[in-house]
C-alpha cells in the first residue's frame, strides 16, 4: 500500500520561510515530485528528486532521505503568489502516488 | 496545442444521468493518466494509459466508470448513472511515459457536480 503524509495547512509572513514535510511508506521508489497547486488551477511541477540530498532551485529548495523516508520542501522570501497547496507525490514505475496535499498560506 | 486540454470545464448534471469527460494530452505523450480531486483533497489515482491500452485500472471506484484512449491521443472518461458522491474535479494527466523522472503535465481539469 501506498502511506504519503504531509501536514494539512500552514501559514507564513511574506519574506519568511517555510518547510512543507512529507513522510512515505511505500511498495515502491523511483523518485519523488513536488507540485504546486493554486486554487482552482491545475498542479504544476515544481522539483523532483530521485538521491538523497538537497536540490536547490531559486527561492524553493527540496530534500530527500530514502533512508528515512522523508522529503521536505523548502519555500524561502515568500511571496504572497506562494498561497497555494503543495502536492508531495511518489514515483513508482509509471505511477505517482499523491500526498493529501499541504495548503500554504502567506500574510503580509 | 502546448499544454493538456479537457473539456468540459464544467459539468452540472443530475443523479442518474451519464457523463463523458474528455482530455487532449501533449502531443507525442505515450502516458494518460486520469485523476480524481475531491475539494480539500489530495489526487486519487482512476487509471493509466500506455498508447491505447490501460495496463492499470486499479482506481477505477466502480464499474459505472470507464475510459478509452484512441489514436494514442485523446482520453474519454464515461460515469455512468451518476452518484453525488461522483462530484469532483477530474483532472488527466500526460507524460512521456519513463520509469523514472516521468513528470506528469497536468489540464486544467473537469469541474463535475451531480445534483
Amino acid at each position: 500500500g501506498q502511506n504519503i503524509d504531509q501536514p494539512t495547512e500552514m501559514t507564513a509572513t511574506e519574506g519568511a520561510i517555510v518547510q512543507i514535510n512529507c513522510t512515505y511508506q511505500t511498495s515502491g521508489f523511483n523518485g519523488l515530485f513536488w507540485y504546486q497547486q493554486h486554487a482552482g488551477e491545475a498542479p504544476t511541477f515544481l522539483s523532483y528528486n530521485v538521491l538523497d540530498g538537497l536540490e536547490e532551485k531559486g527561492r524553493f529548495s527540496s530534500f530527500l532521505s530514502r533512508s528515512k523516508g522523508y522529503s521536505y520542501l523548502l519555500l524561502k522570501e515568500l511571496q504572497m503568489k506562494d498561497s497555494a497547496s503543495y502536492l508531495c507525490a511518489v514515483e513508482n514505475d509509471y505511477k505517482l502516488s499523491f500526498g493529501a496535499g499541504t495548503t500554504v498560506t502567506v500574510r503580509a | 496545442g502546448a499544454g493538456v486540454s479537457q473539456s468540459p470545464s464544467n459539468k452540472v448534471t443530475e443523479k442518474g444521468k451519464d457523463v463523458e469527460l474528455r482530455c487532449d494530452p501533449i502531443s507525442g505523450h505515450t502516458a494518460l493518466y486520469w485523476y480524481r480531486q475531491r475539494l480539500g483533497q489530495g489526487l486519487e489515482f482512476l487509471i493509466y494509459f500506455q498508447g491505447n491500452s490501460a495496463p492499470d485500472k486499479s482506481g477505477l471506484p466502480s464499474d459505472r466508470f470507464s475510459a478509452e484512449r484512441t489514436g494514442e491521443s485523446v482520453s474519454t472518461l464515461t460515469i455512468q448513472r451518476t452518484q453525488q458522491e461522483d462530484s469532483a474535479v477530474y483532472l488527466c494527466a500526460s507524460s512521456l511515459g519513463t520509469t523514472r523522472f516521468n513528470e506528469q503535465f497536468f489540464g486544467p481539469g473537469t469541474r463535475l457536480t451531480v445534483l
